[in-house]
């Protein structure tokens, strides 16, 4: 169980489209939804949090026109980079969390498999 | 805030050698505290957690951690390791949101070189 799936794996696109990266969770709902951007070779940047029909959450520094997220369902969460340029070039993963219950402080997190975007 | 401090960025070792992969944090509030493995183009892979209790943490592959508060530590650690350990390991904290929920924060993360 707990299993989160990211489409496409991988996209290339020109420079200046959008693309729409999609987050599901396949057998739970998730209340809450993370996206997060890896560099090469670096660690996973927190860009937003998402709960289900709310808006997302930025963290301080990501462009909330340019980075696109909705979590329209219990099960889909979805990134769209605007107008994007070779910087966007990177790997997106997200992640995904149940609601917390029964005084349960902690919510496992469970990640995507990633999305390979090269920005031509 | 909490920030989370991976001081080897790559450790290599030969294979069926023991391993330790070091992690320190700091925060101001109570934290629990995680190990990913990172296989190269995927996703992460829960290790183990520590969120209350003993403070040896068993996980998944043969992986343990220690919680160690006064030295706010969780290193990794593995008596033998295998060629299929090569990977990203990455020791990560979270704290509660206010509101509920959690954040994750990361270190820099760990590259094991398991060489024959």
């Amino acid at each position: 169980g707990a299993v989160v799936s990211q489409h496409p794996s991988r996209v290339i696109c020109k420079s200046g489209t959008s693309v729409k990266i999609e987050c599901r969770s396949l057998d739970f709902q998730a209340t809450t939804m993370f996206w997060y951007r890896q560099f090469p070779k670096q660690s996973l940047m927190l860009m937003a949090t998402s709960n289900e029909g709310s808006k997302a959450t930025y963290e301080q520094g990501v462009e909330k026109d340019k980075f696109l997220i909705n979590h329209a369902s219990l099960t889909l969460s979805t990134l769209t980079v605007t107008s994007a340029h070779p910087e966007d070039s990177s790997f997106y993963i997200c992640s995904a969390s149940r609601g917390l219950a029964g005084g349960i402080k902690y919510n496992e997190q469970f990640f995507g498999p990633g999305t390979r975007l090269t920005v031509l | 805030a909490q920030s989370v401090t991976q001081l080897d960025s790559q450790v290599p070792v030969f294979e069926e050698a023991p391993v330790e992969l070091r992690c320190n944090y700091s925060s101001s509030v109570s934290v629990y505290l995680f190990w990913y493995v990172q296989y190269p183009n995927q996703g992460l892979q829960l290790l183990l957690k520590y969120l209350s209790g003993s403070t040896l943490v068993k996980g998944i592959n043969g992986f343990e951690a220690e919680f160690n508060k006064s030295q706010t530590s969780f290193h990794l650690r593995k008596p033998s390791v295998h060629i299929s350990d090569t990977a990203e390991y990455f020791c990560a904290v979270s704290v509660i949101l206010t509101g509920g929920g959690n954040k994750l924060t990361f270190g820099t993360g760990t590259q094991l070189k398991v060489e024959l």
